[in-house]
């Protein structure tokens, strides 16, 4: 099992462009979240997807940011127009049916994308 | 909402000594658990150890143990004999009893380990 593959690893783009993070789950889970880490904090919540449907966006930025778990393939975090500001390591992590704390494990998260806006 | 304090930016330690790292959140459910997670500098968030609020026994996981304080809404981490591999940012994590899966952190303890 890959566990929660996440990619690419490292992200360079210029202020305006669009980034696309792209995050496929351990094998068998069906519902992802993504959370974003800036310098020297925590890691605080974005959104909270199972396939095909968003469960709680309520830590989404109103607006460039937009996040979907299609039927088939990986988990897409699109920022569109990105600003300075939006330079961060963004993780993902993934369970099986919504039930991430009824196991000793928790979620599993993977290794981030760092993304840096020049 | 819920928020989670981690009053220690940095702490060390010498190998195999004990170390305590410190943690408290703010809450109004009775049901919830915490988590306490470890980064390396590799950036993979590893869960180290967790609890839920309705036990009253501490978790441990082999050298690692917490001192779950309900009333005082404290979770701290101890971790006895410590290893260089210990090395790494420590987040403490809240997460509510039902609802949406969502985990508040804490903005981490680097810890350092001395030889």
């Amino acid at each position: 099992n890959a566990g929660v593959m996440q990619n690419p690893r490292h992200l360079v783009r210029r202020r305006g462009q669009e980034a696309r993070l792209r995050c496929s789950p351990m094998k068998g889970h069906s519902h992802v979240y993504w959370y974003r880490q800036l310098p020297e904090e925590g890691l605080k919540f974005m959104v909270y997807l199972q396939k095909e449907n968003i469960i709680d966006e309520s830590g989404m930025p109103k607006e460039r940011f937009s996040a979907e778990f299609p039927k088939e393939g990986p988990s897409i975090l699109r920022i569109q127009q990105v600003v300075r500001g939006d330079s961060a390591a963004y993780f993902c992590a993934s369970s099986w049916l919504g039930q991430a704390f009824t196991s000793n494990y928790g979620y599993t998260f993977g290794s981030g994308t760092r993304l840096t806006v020049v | 909402a819920q928020t989670v304090t981690q009053s220690q930016p940095e702490m060390s330690v010498q190998e195999a000594e004990t170390v305590t790292l410190s943690c408290t959140y703010d809450t109004s459910e009775s049901d919830y658990y915490l988590f306490w997670y470890k980064q390396p500098p590799s950036r993979q968030m590893i869960l180290v150890i967790r609890q839920e609020a309705y036990k009253q026994q501490n978790a441990t996981e082999n050298r690692f143990s917490v001192n779950f304080q309900k009333a005082a809404k404290s979770f701290s981490l101890k971790i006895s004999d410590s290893q260089l591999g210990d090395a790494a940012m420590y987040f403490c994590a809240y997460r509510a009893q039902g609802g949406s899966e969502k985990l508040v952190f804490g903005k981490g303890t680097k810890l350092t380990v001395n030889p």
